[in-house]
């Protein structure tokens, strides 16, 4: 299985700064279509789980541009512009390359 | 608005059978492969498998092939989790996802304990 490693587990931040997560993996996610299958979501406390990003830089509909997603092949990073309250939670990176797909630990964002 | 709504969780003894429905509204639902994830009490998350629109496919994590089956009913837009011989290990929040996990339902909570 591609095993995910997520860096920080946890991260404590004040409204308005802005935050970088880091997800590697342990294959290269590039599948045989081209495509990049990695994916961030976001679990708001209580919540299901809210995907984000897909295909590494790909915002879903109404999520909002101060988040954006980078990266290729192992290295990929989630940057959050201007925290708002509305974005703490649990995020997770998610790869859809290979079978089975494998989640991140998870990164949970505090308010500091 | 798409919706996915799970239900048949609860309190199962270790060893029991347990079948999970995902009712799907909002979109074609036989238009999408859909697929099954948990989440541990420690937060860990865990992709089941997944089914093909038709129901003709499915993949699986290795690791529960042999107890875990997917289906679906695409006339009853349902999509099924059947877990047999359930262990301690498998009490998590189990979660209906459509295609690549762009939408989730609500999850259900599983308990396998004695």
């Amino acid at each position: 299985d591609v095993v995910m490693t997520q860096t920080p587990p946890s991260l404590s931040v004040a409204i308005g700064q802005s935050v970088s997560i880091s997800c590697k993996s342990s294959q290269s996610l590039v599948a045989s279509d081209k495509n990049t299958y990695l994916n961030w979501l976001l679990q708001s406390p209580g919540r299901s789980p809210k995907r984000l990003i897909y295909q590494v830089s790909k915002l879903d509909s109404g999520v909002p541009d101060r988040f954006s997603g980078s990266g290729s092949e192992k290295d990929f990073t989630l940057k959050i512009s201007r925290v708002e309250a509305e974005d703490l939670g649990v995020y997770y990176c998610l790869q859809g390359t290979h079978l089975p797909w494998t989640f991140g630990g998870g990164t949970k964002l505090e308010l500091k | 608005e798409v919706q996915l709504v799970e239900s048949g969780g609860g309190l199962v003894q270790p060893g029991a059978s347990l079948k999970l429905s995902c009712v799907a509204s909002g979109f074609t639902f036989s238009d999408y492969w859909m697929s099954w994830v948990r989440q541990t009490p420690g937060k860990t998350m865990e992709w089941i498998g997944d089914i093909k629109y038709d129901g003709s496919y499915t993949n699986y994590a290795p690791s529960l092939k042999n107890r875990f089956t997917i289906s679906r009913d695409n006339a009853k837009s349902t999509l099924y989790l059947q877990m047999s011989n359930v262990r301690s290990e498998d009490t998590a929040t189990y979660y209906c996802t459509r295609g690549g996990v762009d939408y989730w339902g609500q999850g259900v909570m599983v308990t396998v304990s004695s």
